[in-house]
């Protein structure tokens, strides 16, 4: 079955520190991976999709197919990133059903 | 552009009542998707209506049920509300096409008592 894994509820990082969330996934086919992100009183919202390999706000994510992985990364962690974020994966076929994590609540401390 | 819009925003309803829940998408979005998020289980796909037919169905019980219009407007019923029942549900629209960037709404608090 496809399933996506956070190992993390809580990353709790200092301002300037590198930050990775986890992300792990089993999926047979050929997967697409997002992050979505949702800031305190806002709406869940599109962070990075692998396929379109961009930077956004800092943040990179790389589909490692080998290691199933699309782990988040940023080098130097802002107080602003301070957010849920949620790893998902498209289920495949016509569709745009999403199969979320768990999430990782990031909290950068100053 | 105005965003996904879902009413009501908060909703509380007893045991065996029914409830409605509507989402206006994206103007020029034909394709509505619904999750049920709850701190227990996380977010939870429902179903997918794209042109008014529904393309994709979550695993829940008869009791949810959905419909599209030919404006793309959409509602959610549940019928037999249970205490589990309690939770966000999050309305995302997209244009259309599959493997697509979804817009999320606000969300409707549902609470059962």
């Amino acid at each position: 079955a496809q399933r996506v894994t956070q190992p993390e509820k809580l990353l709790s990082v200092f301002k300037g520190a590198p930050v990775e969330l986890k992300c792990n996934y089993s999926y047979s086919g050929s997967p697409e991976l997002f992050w979505y992100v949702q800031y305190s009183r806002q709406r869940l919202q599109l962070l990075l999709r692998h396929i379109s390999r961009e930077s956004i706000k800092g943040f990179t994510a790389d589909l490692n197919k080998g290691e199933t992985s699309f782990h988040l990364k940023k080098p130097f962690a802002q107080e602003e990133d301070s957010a849920m974020y949620y790893c998902a994966l498209i289920h495949g076929g016509a569709t745009n059903k999403l199969i979320f994590g768990t999430g990782t609540l990031l909290a950068v401390q100053p | 552009k105005a965003g996904v819009t879902q009413t009501p925003r908060y909703l509380i309803k007893t045991r065996g009542q029914q409830v409605t829940l509507s989402c206006s998408p994206i103007s020029g979005h034909r394709s509505v998707s619904w999750y049920q998020q709850t701190p227990g289980q996380g977010l939870q796909f429902l179903f997918e209506y794209f042109s008014e037919t529904q393309r994709n169905k979550g695993n829940f019980p008869g009791r949810f049920s959905g419909r599209q219009f030919s404006n793309s407007r959409s509602e959610m019923n549940v019928s037999t509300l249970e205490l589990g029942d309690s939770a966000l549900y999050l309305c995302a629209s997209s244009p259309g096409q599959v493997r697509e960037k979804l817009f999320f709404g606000s969300g409707t608090q549902l609470s059962v008592l």
